[in-house]
């Protein structure tokens, strides 16, 4: 069973503050790690997606992976309330006839003004 | 980003009766097309994985012919709900991608289905 794990939270920070989202996932051959927002009552918004060790950064937000811990977190800088959604973690796999992106449960951010 | 849409994005319909729900990669081609649903307050949930020009793959308890999937060309995909019932109330959303690394997938609005 291949898994992604991630705190449900809600994980709440005051406006202004890092938001540090984390999430570890057990299939040592995945590919490519992304992050969705989704907010409620929406569809799923890709953020940002990364591939490689280290950190990817892409204006207030920040990727990073550690393949050999199996861990990917994203840090949202700066955090508004505007960034108050549920963030998916999501984890593809690609092999010879199949694609498989997994999604975590999500946590739920609230940024308080 | 890619742009994906759906239609309809809302749809009320009487138990019993069948639901089509289209979706569209407007600016690549999509060999392939993924359909979740979702509960209010859960997760994401995979239906199938549906292939252009070929049979879509089911995830387990999901049952083939109660939602009907075609994808018959690289930019559409239709989902089918047939004899709808109250618990087929849900959020239905597709999504799609480009066929290259890194896959990313875009998803589409979504479609919020109400069956009385």
């Amino acid at each position: 069973q291949k898994e992604v794990e991630q705190n449900s939270g809600p994980l709440s920070v005051p406006e202004g503050a890092i938001a540090s989202l984390n999430c570890t996932y057990s299939d040592r051959g995945s590919q490519s790690f992304f992050w969705y927002r989704q907010y409620s009552g929406k569809s799923p918004e890709l953020i940002m997606f990364i591939y490689s060790n280290g950190d990817k950064e892409d204006g207030r937000f920040t990727a990073q992976l550690n393949k050999a811990s199996q861990y990917v977190s994203l840090l949202i800088r700066d955090s508004q309330p505007s960034d108050s959604a549920t963030y998916l973690c999501a984890v593809h796999r690609q092999g010879s006839g199949y694609s498989t992106l997994t999604f975590g449960k999500g946590t739920m951010l609230l940024v308080s003004p | 980003g890619a742009v994906v849409s759906q239609h309809p994005s809302r749809v009320i319909c009487k138990s019993g009766t069948s639901v089509k729900i289209e979706c569209r990669s407007l600016d690549f081609q999509a060999t392939t097309m993924f359909w979740y649903r979702q509960f209010p307050k859960q997760s994401l949930m995979l239906m199938a994985t549906s292939n252009e020009g070929s049979k879509a793959t089911y995830e387990q308890g999901v049952e083939k012919d109660k939602f009907l999937i075609n994808h018959a060309s690289l930019t559409l995909s239709t989902l089918t709900v047939t004899s709808a019932h109250p618990e087929d109330s849900s959020f239905y959303i597709c999504s799609a991608h480009r066929g290259a690394p890194p896959y990313e997938q875009y998803f589409g609005p979504g479609t919020r289905l109400t069956v009385t």
